[in-house]
This record gives C-alpha cells, structure tokens and sequence, in this order.
C-alpha cells in the first residue's frame, strides 16, 4: 500500500459544529502532516507529527486540534471554525525525504 | 514557452513544444527539492526531485535544474501533452534536529492546447 487515504472527501459544516477529518497511511512513515490550501495558493504548512508526536504547530488558531492516536493514523478535530476556514485539507506522509499526499478533503464552512 | 513563476503564474503553450518552469527559493541551507504537480481536486503529485549536491537530474520527458548559487530551480517538460495541463509546484525539504517539513512556492498553472 502506498497511499495516504483521507476521509471525507467533502464536508460541509456550519460554525458550530464539531468534525473530524481522518488521514491513514500503511507504508511504515514516521511523519505526517497536515497541509491546508485555498483556491489557487500553495498548501501551507498547519502541523507535523514525528513519531507520533507533535513537532510543529505553525500558528495555527485552537479551532484545530491534531491528534496522531498510533504511527498510521492522524486526525484533525474541527471546532467553531469560521469561513474563511474553508479550503483543501492535505495530509502527507514522509520517510527519509519521500513524501507521499493524500487528495484531501474539501470543507466548506457555512 | 518560459514562466518566471512568482512573476506569471500562468504559462500557456502548443501541444508537443518543450516547457519551461521556473523557481526562485529563500532558504539556502535547503538540502532537497521536489517538484509537485496538482490536477483540480486533487493533492500534489511527486514529478521529480533533486538534492543540493546536484545540479542537474533527469526523469521520463522531464529534467530539474538547481543553481544553488541564484537559489533557482526550474522544471523541463519535454514534448508537453494536454495531460500534462495543471499547477505545478516546486517545494523545499527543511530539515530541523528530529523533523522536516515541506515549504512551497507559489506554483505556475501549465495550460496546454492541441
């Protein structure tokens, strides 16, 4: 296996809700990240985890809440987001240098 | 054709001409480099990559260019096809004690026509 499967693949919340987004990968990876993207922008860099531990929260605002529960899994807990949270959802996973993205979730929030 | 990146973000050219991708980075103890393509709705796809200690690396119809003394990289496609219409990003590998993270540039959109 040697893809990052995240679900869903589209999610529309309003700003009270509570989501999760999910990120699975079986290749062995020691690392995952969570990327966001809006519309024709790069993916920015949100969190890394490196064995299972949180190395890297570039600023991002408590209304998103990572969660790396074993080596294959990572989530991310959405709460009281605003609009202009809506954008792609990345999730990636590396081993020595080589990254592999999943195709991410598109959030819509309302 | 020849983008500049950062300056035309967009780069249009005739099926079957060679196309060129241009790169400027910021961080000059980046020690690899990727460049991604990105099809709508999809996440970034790996094309190619290249480490610092080389200046040139060639794939199927394409090759990277590093000159690390500009902080540039650019991406030859070889013989463009209308597959190969998307936004194409080039990344940097940062590495700190214990992790590395991926960084972005800003990405040109390659359109493509028959």
């Amino acid at each position: 296996d040697t893809e990052v499967t995240q679900t869903p693949k589209h999610l529309v919340m309003g700003m009270t809700n509570k989501k999760s987004l999910k990120c699975e990968q079986h290749m062995g990876h020691r690392a995952m990240y969570w990327y966001k993207q809006k519309a024709k922008k790069p993916p920015e860099l949100m969190f890394v985890y490196s064995y299972e531990k949180l190395s890297i929260n570039e600023s991002v605002p408590s209304r998103f809440s990572p969660e790396c529960p074993n080596s294959s899994l990572l989530n991310l807990h959405l709460h009281a987001l605003q609009p202009e949270d809506s954008a792609l959802y990345l999730c990636a996973s590396s081993q020595r240098g080589s990254y592999t993205f999943g195709s991410g979730t598109r959030l819509t929030v309302v | 054709g020849e983008s500049v990146g950062l300056h035309l973000p967009t780069l249009s050219v005739q099926e079957g001409d060679n196309s060129i991708i241009n790169c400027a980075y910021s961080n000059s103890a980046s020690d690899y480099f990727i460049w991604y393509k990105q099809e709508s709705g999809k996440g970034p796809q790996f094309i190619i990559d290249i480490r610092s200690n080389m200046d040139k690396r060639q794939g199927q119809r394409v090759t990277v260019l590093l000159n690390k003394t500009v902080k540039h990289l650019s991406l030859q496609i070889a013989a463009t096809q209308p597959g190969d219409s998307a936004v194409y990003f080039c990344a940097e590998n940062r590495r700190r004690t214990g992790f590395q993270k991926l960084v972005f540039g800003t990405g040109t959109r390659l359109l493509v026509s028959p």
